[in-house]
């Protein structure tokens, strides 16, 4: 099985700019979580979904920040406008089920904004 | 309000040695609780799940333990070698089944042979 697959692995943009991140959960996995990792405030949750809906993004930072899970096999977390204090490493994780048992996260996405 | 603590500070032990790494919880009722290992530029890595009736989970070199009373979990690595060196996280899912999978901040281990 190929994991969790999230692209781009590193992306560098202006301040003001879209970014969107992609992920693609491990097949047959019904729950998918976003997070963002910074030295300063460690792993955070930013939203979950079950089934592609969105259960819970009370973690999603501002309205500049938005995620959408069109199918089982897709994911993309959205930033616009971008801010210099966006810079994070975004990962992606995957469960089999809502609640249970481990996560299996992607290689993560460095977005660093100038 | 609800936190987990992992040492902050790094954990630097000899080859050899057991590696004990602490997390502390307040304000949670944790169905159970996961350690994760994370190597630098890497997504993090499940290594164990113990739930909260559990007291002592192993596997291999590495021993989990869980007091609901302390609210406390220690991580432990025996004969510990230099390729152990990593971050280590703990998570916890609250009770109530929220699906939430909440991080503590990690404690990073060095091991120098």
């Amino acid at each position: 099985d190929a994991g969790v697959i999230q692209s781009p692995r590193h992306e560098v943009t202006e301040m003001g700019q879209e970014v969107t991140l992609r992920c693609k959960p491990i097949s047959g996995h019904n729950s998918l979580f976003w997070y963002r990792q910074t030295m300063m405030r460690g792993l955070e949750l930013l939203i979950y979904f079950n089934n592609n809906v969105p259960i819970d993004d009370s973690g999603m930072p501002e309205d500049r920040f938005s995620a959408k899970m069109p199918n089982a096999s897709f994911s993309t977390l959205k930033i616009q406008p971008s801010e210099p204090r966006d810079s994070a490493v975004y990962f992606c994780a995957s469960s089999l089920a809502w609640g249970v048992g481990e996560l299996f996260f992607g290689e993560g996405s460095r977005l660093t904004v100038l | 309000s609800q936190k987990i603590e992992q040492n902050s500070e790094a954990l630097n032990i000899q080859e050899g040695k057991t590696a004990t790494l602490t997390c502390n919880y307040t304000n949670y009722s944790p169905a159970y609780l996961q350690w994760y290992r994370q190597d630098p530029g890497r997504g993090p890595v499940f290594l164990l799940l113990i739930r909260e009736n559990e007291k002592e989970k192993r596997k291999e070199r590495l021993k989990v333990t869980f007091d609901t009373t302390l609210k406390q979990s220690l991580f432990h690595i025996t004969a510990s070698q230099p390729a152990d060196s990593a971050t280590y996280l703990c998570a916890l899912l609250g009770s109530s089944n929220t699906g939430k999978l909440i991080f503590g901040q990690g404690t990073t281990l060095q091991v120098k042979p």
